[in-house]
């Protein structure tokens, strides 16, 4: 089974700085992989997505990750935090179309003023 | 834009009674999945269903849930016998056709069984 490691349970960035958010996963195919962002009494919102191609990818709200597979990662990051990023991130990994999601145990993220 | 819609937000049921969790997916996907969120912890797979049958299911989904989609376009989830234990945010998701990657998911029911 797939498993995903998000390090970090809460991180916190001051507004204006860069937000690092880290995923590593263990595949033994070449995964899909998500970005998922979870806002405070709400569902899950795709922010962006691997599945073949360019290794950089670029989503929603300035974020973008990149697909490292020789370190099994898939970070995410922003260069400058915004205070309505505050929320809870995911990381998910698939392994083929119609497969079931693995999650990692979510970051919460901070934004001080 | 099409989202995925559940009903109800918040459910609260006393231990022992049947819930039944409701989902409008998207209309033309064909990949159905319910997914749950324990307070805290991370978004644990219960159950997926394509072709009207469940395709993959995990050690959660035991005898005591079932899912139907009655009517091409509702995909229910029901607990039969709830325990404190099933107390959860609930979110279903839909995917679309051959090929599709992301799934997308609703807002999410918070069940309470007290």
């Amino acid at each position: 089974a797939q498993s995903v490691t998000q390090l970090g349970s809460h991180v916190s960035v001051s507004e204006g700085a860069l937000v690092l958010l880290r995923c590593n996963y263990s595949s033994s195919v070449p995964p899909y992989l998500f970005w998922y962002v979870q806002y405070p009494n709400q569902g899950l919102q795709l922010l962006l997505k691997y599945t073949t191609g360019a290794t950089l990818v670029k989503g929603i709200n300035g974020f973008e990750a990149e697909f490292k597979k020789s370190e099994t990662s898939f970070h995410l990051t922003k260069p400058s935090a915004h205070m309505s990023d505050a929320a809870e991130y995911f990381c998910a990994v698939s392994e083929n179309t119609g497969n079931q999601f693995y999650f990692g145990t979510g970051t919460s993220l901070t934004v001080i003023p | 834009e099409p989202e995925v819609t559940q009903t109800p937000s918040h459910q609260v049921t006393q231990m022992g009674q049947e819930v039944i969790l409701r989902c409008v997916p998207i209309s033309n996907h064909l990949y159905f999945y319910w997914y749950r969120q324990i307070l805290g912890q991370k978004v644990e797979f219960l159950v997926s269903f394509y072709n009207n049958e469940i395709s993959e299911k995990s050690e959660i989904f035991d005898d005591q849930f079932s899912v139907e989609r009655p009517d091409g376009s509702n995909f229910t989830l029901k607990i039969r016998s709830t325990k404190l234990e099933d107390s959860a945010m609930y979110f279903c998701a839909s995917g679309g056709g051959l090929g599709f990657t992301e799934a997308f998911f609703g807002q999410g029911t918070r069940l309470t069984v007290v």
